[in-house]
This record gives C-alpha cells, structure tokens and sequence, in this order.
C-alpha cells in the first residue's frame, strides 16, 4: 500500500523557514518523479514544485522561486520542501504526492506564517 | 502564466449527469488530470491522462477531450459524489503543472 506521511508544519513568523518532510513507503521510491501541492484555507489547490527521480531537474512555482527548494534522499525513501523568507500568503496545508500528476497523495501538513 | 479555467460550480438531481468542462491553450498537446477532493480530505485522482479510469473509481466516472477543453462526466450521479473536482495539467513545456480553480459540484 502506497503510503506517504508529511511532517515539519507548524507555525512560523513572516521572514522565518521550516522543512518540511515526506515518508513514502509501499512503493520503489526512486522512481518516481515526486511533487508539493498545497491549499490555502478555503482555496483551491496550488501545484507548488516538482523533483526527478534522481534529483536532478527541479521545477517550482514562480511565486516561490528563490525561496523554496525541494529535495530527496532515495536511500531514506524521503521528498522535503526547505521554505525560507516565509511569507502569510504561503499560509497552507502542504501536501506530498508521487508522480508529476499524482496519483497519490499525503495527509498533509499545515503550515502557518503569523506573527 | 499558464491557466486552467473551469466554473466555479455545478448543480444536479441524484441520477441525473454533472459535467464539468476545463480548458487551457496547452491541452492539445498535454494530457489532462482530474481529482475529486471532500471536505477536510486528500485529492483523490479519478481519471487520469484525459480518459483512463483508476482501479477502485466507480464506471460512472468518465473523462473526454475535444481541442482545448476536457470534460469530467460523472453518470448517474450519486448524493456521495458532491466535492470539489479539480482538473489540473501542464503548461507547453511539460514542466510546470497547473490546478483548475474548481468546481464545487451540488447534489440537489
């Protein structure tokens, strides 16, 4: 069963970072290529950024470009989100997902950016 | 930036077909996703590459594309399938994805 936990949410002041994590497990983790999709409150959803199989090629959202990257280790089976200069509007749930259009998704985890 | 246009809401009777249309310049040329998403859950896929159906989506759940625009029909509607249903797919280059706005869809 394909299974993928995101944790590292939480709240955190503008200007500040967090990094997020995803556990994935039932699957051959390397290779997929593997995506952060997140949800304002009352919003739709926002594809946020992508990563290869290898790592190799990364794509994100303009609106987080300079400021988000996203990462794997495929020895741990694991995807992250490193959100730096966090601002209110990346206030979200964050969800992890495998596949350029996922095919499965996480819980999600809630970032908050308040002061 | 790239869009994916899609109305806001639909309404319908139980039984009765919900048809939800999304378009985007790119379509042609991308295949098109969709996801249905319940009130304090996950997405959920139900279809995939514009008409492929994954294992576990009811045969009510259909997916068509005409030029620019994908269709999600849902047949025979049931009072469960009321959520919001997401289309979502790629832009020219392949490499950056994009989400509908949504469509709220209303069993009357």
């Amino acid at each position: 069963e394909v299974q993928l936990v995101e944790s590292g949410g939480g709240l955190v002041q503008p200007g500040g970072s967090l990094r997020l994590s995803c556990a994935a497990s039932g699957f051959t983790f390397r290779n997929y290529w593997m995506t952060w999709v997140r949800q304002a409150p009352g919003k739709g959803l926002e594809w946020v950024a992508n990563i290869n199989q290898d790592g190799s090629e990364q794509y994100n959202v303009d609106s987080v470009k300079g400021r988000f990257t996203i990462s794997r280790d495929n020895a741990k089976s694991s995807l992250f989100l490193q959100m730096n200069s966090l601002r209110s509007e990346d206030t979200a749930v964050y969800y992890c997902a495998r596949d350029g259009s996922p095919d499965y998704w996480g819980q999600g985890t809630l970032v908050t950016v308040s002061s | 930036s790239y869009e994916l246009t899609q109305p806001p809401s639909v309404s319908v009777s139980p039984g009765q077909t919900a048809r939800i249309a999304c378009s985007g310049d790119a379509l042609p040329g991308q295949h098109a996703f969709w996801y249905q998403q319940k009130p304090g859950q996950a997405p959920v896929l139900v279809i995939y590459q514009d008409t492929e159906r994954p294992s576990g989506i009811p045969e009510r759940f259909s997916g068509s594309s005409s030029g620019t625009t994908v269709t999600l029909t849902i047949s025979g509607v049931q009072p469960e399938d009321e959520a919001e249903y997401y289309c979502q797919s790629a832009d020219s280059s392949g490499h950056h994805f994009v989400f509908g706005g949504g469509t709220k869809v209303t069993v009357l």
